[in-house]
């Protein structure tokens, strides 16, 4: 059975830090894109960050409004994803999502069940 | 970027019902356009990849269509699980964007 489960979610100050996590199973986690995505509170959702597999050499993309306070890391032995969010701001404040990338055809299949951050003094 | 503008924002429908929404891309997409379900809660669920590819297990009342910039996401008969919140998301290009969503309620 695919399954995810995500960690790391907490209140956290502005210009705090934090790092998200996700693990992986039932399938072969080594193939597959990994993107994040969040959703403020009563809000739509907003892609923000992809981490492509070894054989496109471990690369990322970042939405704008977090490039270069993001960033992603994978550890393929472990199955696992993270994302270090760095200089936090209140509009961070969302639930956050892990999800697996179909390989080709694109389209996101597999799910974390979201962690939520709240940044707030 | 290319912007998703979706329509209705919200539709008020009875089991039984079929419900459209569309999906407006700033640019054309090719076959990149997804659609997926979201519940109170809950992660979004993948219905429909490649614009009218349904997801394994997605029930066959869902479908999808169009080509370019125009995207249809149909019911044909909706179901009481089926109330729920709708987004597009275009693949083609980076940043990934998702349209606005649509809420499809209970009349």
């Amino acid at each position: 059975e695919v399954q995810v489960v995500e960690s790391g979610g907490d209140l956290v100050q502005p210009r705090g830090s934090l790092t998200l996590s996700c693990i992986f199973s039932g399938f072969t986690f080594s193939d597959h894109y990994i993107d994040w995505v969040r959703q403020a509170p009563g809000k739509g959702l907003e892609w923000i960050g992809r981490m492509r597999n070894k054989a496109n050499s471990f690369t990322t993309e970042f939405a704008a409004s977090v490039r270069g306070r993001f960033t992603i890391t994978r550890d393929d032995s472990r199955n696992s994803v993270n994302l270090h969010m760095n200089d936090l701001e209140t509009e961070d404040t969302a639930v956050y999502y892990c999800a697996r990338v179909r390989p080709r055809t694109d389209g996101m299949d597999v799910w974390g069940q979201g962690t939520t951050v709240t940044v707030s003094s | 970027d290319i912007q998703m503008t979706q329509s209705p924002s919200s539709v008020s429908a009875s089991v039984g019902d079929r419900v459209t929404i569309s999906c407006r891309a700033s640019q054309g997409l090719d076959n990149w356009l997804a659609w997926y379900q979201q519940k109170p809660g809950k992660p979004p669920k993948l219905l429909i990849y490649s614009v009218s590819t349904l997801q394994s297990g997605v029930p066959s009342r869902f479908s999808g269509s169009g080509s370019g910039t125009d995207f249809t996401l149909t019911v044909s008969s909706l179901q009481p699980e089926d109330f729920a919140t709708y987004y597009c998301q275009q693949t083609l290009t980076y940043p990934l964007t998702f349209g606005g969503g649509t809420k499809v309620e209970i009349k």
